[in-house]
């Protein structure tokens, strides 16, 4: 079956530092693939997303590749800001499915 | 211009009780889903309708009853309510018939505390 694993948190870190959120999943086909990010006290957004092998999604200074050869989808951005403490959600869906595959989450913490 | 919300926001009440929680989306969208969040913060798809059909029915108990009246509205009804239930319930949506890969948009959840 499908499965998402991202990295345990909770991760904590200092204004403008680098964050990287590990991402690998298992998958038959060839799933799209997504992350989430839930602020606190809210509900899901999309964050970006991959269709492909090689696409890269970005937003809001976010960016993740979709890398088939080692089935991962790890996320990245360069100079986090406080604004960005949230849970983020790795998610995959299969190509001719609509459900969901959510990774566990992992809580962003980020410190004036 | 909400596009996926929900009533209410937050429900307290007390075991045994029957409650419902209501969804609408206003982005046309031919699917809903509905999800728990445990305090782990984990997700858990509990249901999905495409069309005012169940397409997803995973192992949920038979106390819970979603409800789709048309394509816009997915209500979720809960009989019995028990401790264990207490959760974050959120409702999504997505547009199946172009596939899945546009992602689902998912409402600011209802927090419901079972006394």
């Amino acid at each position: 079956g499908n499965s998402v694993t991202q990295m345990e948190g909770p991760v904590t870190l200092s204004e403008e530092a680098f964050l990287t959120i590990n991402c690998t999943y298992t998958a038959t086909g060839y799933p799209s693939l997504f992350w989430y990010v839930q602020y606190p006290g809210e509900g899901l957004q999309l964050l970006l997303k991959a269709t492909k092998a090689d696409d890269k999604g970005s937003n809001k200074g976010f960016e993740a590749t979709y890398r088939k050869e080692t089935t991962s989808f790890h996320l990245e951005k360069g100079s986090v800001q406080v604004s960005d403490s949230a849970v983020y959600f790795c998610a995959l869906v299969r190509s001719n499915d609509y459900k969901l595959s959510f990774g566990a989450g992992t809580t962003v913490t980020v410190r004036a | 211009d909400t596009a996926v919300s929900q009533t209410p926001k937050y429900l307290v009440t007390q075991m045994g009780n029957d409650k419902s929680i209501k969804c609408e989306q206003n982005l046309g969208h031919d699917t809903m889903y509905w999800y728990k969040q445990d305090s782990k913060k984990f997700l858990k798809i509990m249901f999905s309708y495409n069309n005012k059909e169940l397409i997803i029915n995973e192992t949920v108990p038979n106390r819970f009853s979603p409800k789709s009246p048309d394509k816009a509205h997915l209500n979720l009804h809960i009989n019995s309510l028990e401790l264990g239930d207490s959760a974050v319930y959120f409702c999504a949506s997505s547009q199946v018939a172009s596939g899945g890969a546009r992602g689902q948009y998912f409402g600011p959840g209802t927090r419901l505390t079972v006394l």
